[in-house]
């Protein structure tokens, strides 16, 4: 156990459904990542938090996509219009402003869109 | 987009065998993580080698960094059944900035 955790941990949904995940960071952690991993591949970013600032978004975050962190400790990300390709992994890690440069991760929520 | 490609893409080897994975990377970095992901699971981190460094132990696990080749590898000696995994390596351009991950080397270690 990292000290990030994400929930659910499953999501079964059909398309066209919104859906939204919700990852806990280790506290004193004031960068949050959120990254998206398809079967067979490794993690690829999605966006990442500074506190409650938004700084960086991949071309991978389609306008379906948003994601927020409204008092710099938990993030969500919510999928609008689910679509069967959106089904993956999504994963959620989180940092220490400083000390050291290591993103610890939380368990991931795997989203299957029917 | 993937940044690392690991070699081998999969690797099987007895337990107490020594298990050998590359990666190589395209960019400059600020420095390199290989991360262990267990079947469905979220990723744990193994080890972190900054650019100015060229090798790096913990435990059983020995990392290599290369910056004129843009490569690096892990070694892992003794190798358990427990090791079975995926292995991924990630680069990092700054301190802060998000991680790209390679495709990842399925590890098995059979007993």
């Amino acid at each position: 156990d990292t000290g990030v955790s994400q929930n659910p941990r499953h999501k079964i949904t059909k398309r066209g459904q919104n859906v939204t995940f919700r990852c806990d960071p280790i506290s004193e952690h004031n960068r949050l990542y959120w990254y998206r991993q398809t079967l067979g591949q490794g993690p690829e970013f999605l966006t990442y938090f500074q506190n409650e600032a938004q700084l960086e978004k991949s071309r991978l975050l389609s306008d379906r996509f948003s994601a927020e962190r409204p008092k710099g400790s938990f993030s969500t990300l919510e999928i609008q219009r689910t679509e069967q390709g959106d089904s993956a992994m999504y994963l959620c890690a989180s940092k220490s402003g400083s000390s050291t440069d290591t993103q610890y991760f939380g368990p991931g929520t795997r989203l299957t869109v029917l | 987009s993937q940044q690392g490609e690991e070699d081998p893409q999969a690797l099987s080897i007895q337990e107490g065998e020594n298990a050998t994975m590359n990666c190589s990377y395209k960019t400059s970095i600020n420095n390199l993580q290989w991360y262990r992901q267990n079947s469905g699971r979220g990723l744990v981190h193994l080890i972190l080698i900054r650019s100015n460094e060229r090798e790096k132990h913990s435990g059983r696990l020995r990392v290599t960094l290369d910056t004129s080749k843009k490569s690096s590898s892990l070694l892992i000696t003794a190798s358990r059944a427990a090791d079975t995994a995926s292995y991924f390596c990630a680069t990092a351009g700054s301190g802060n900035t998000p991680l790209v991950f390679g495709k990842g080397t399925r590890l098995s270690v059979i007993a």
